[in-house]
């Protein structure tokens, strides 16, 4: 079956632009989480969607990030006036429940290069 | 503030020996902890998880020890195989909450 795929696989773009970064969760998965992984770091957690509740926003760096998800499926990771330091592979996973007993299923990222 | 560390960036073990992974914890309100691996060009995987009512669990090749009086857990992985080539990262979580992260380790097995 399909896993949870990202797209683009790799963006490069300007200090200051606007990125968009998509996420197609595993079908009937309710809960999707974004992470960020900078050189050298772990996997840095960004927000968490879970069914019809609000998202947990409390991993986003700046109020240049924000992200939605339509319908209960896919989501957007959108990350305003780009700066390098946001330059980093962002992961998105989904899970079939909330909570850290539900092994989270990861997508293959998106690697973005902010010059 | 690092709550889950991973201190070793890198392993490097010869076919069929012990690989042992270390991760440390400052949070003593965590009550399970997973290990992911990770494939260049790829997502993590879920390799193993543990629950602090235990102090072992074990999955075929893959062990998984818990300390909680030292706020450390290790993966053993006997024997090691070249496919076993990866970078392992931690977790933890409280209470059912979101997973925090280390840093990963990036396991090499020699031939």
């Amino acid at each position: 079956g399909a896993g949870v795929s990202q797209s683009p696989s790799n963006k490069v773009t300007e200090k200051g632009k606007d990125v968009e970064l998509r996420c197609d969760p595993i079908s009937g998965h309710t809960a999707l989480y974004w992470y960020r992984q900078s050189l050298g770091q772990g996997l840095e957690f960004l927000i968490y969607f879970q069914g019809n509740s609000a998202p947990d926003k409390s991993g986003l760096p700046s109020d240049r990030f924000s992200a939605e998800r339509t319908g209960g499926s896919v989501s957007t990771l959108t990350i305003q006036r780009t700066q390098q330091e946001d330059s980093a592979v962002y992961l998105c996973a989904s899970s079939f429940g909330q909570g850290a007993y539900n092994e989270q299923f990861f997508g293959p990222g998106t690697r973005l290069t902010v010059l | 503030d690092q709550q889950v560390k991973q201190n070793s960036p890198s392993l490097s073990v010869q076919e069929g020996r012990i690989s042992i992974l270390n991760c440390d914890y400052t949070n003593s309100m965590f009550d399970y902890f997973l290990w992911y691996k990770k494939y260049p060009a790829e997502g993590p995987t879920f390799l193993i998880s543990i629950s602090s009512i235990k102090d072992k669990n074990e999955d075929g090749r893959f062990t998984v020890f818990l300390n909680k009086s030292a706020k450390h857990l290790s993966l053993h992985i006997v024997p090691s195989q070249p496919g076993d080539s990866a970078v392992y990262f931690c977790a933890a979580s409280a209470m059912r909450g979101k997973l925090i992260f280390g840093q990963g380790t990036e396991l090499s097995v020699k031939p």
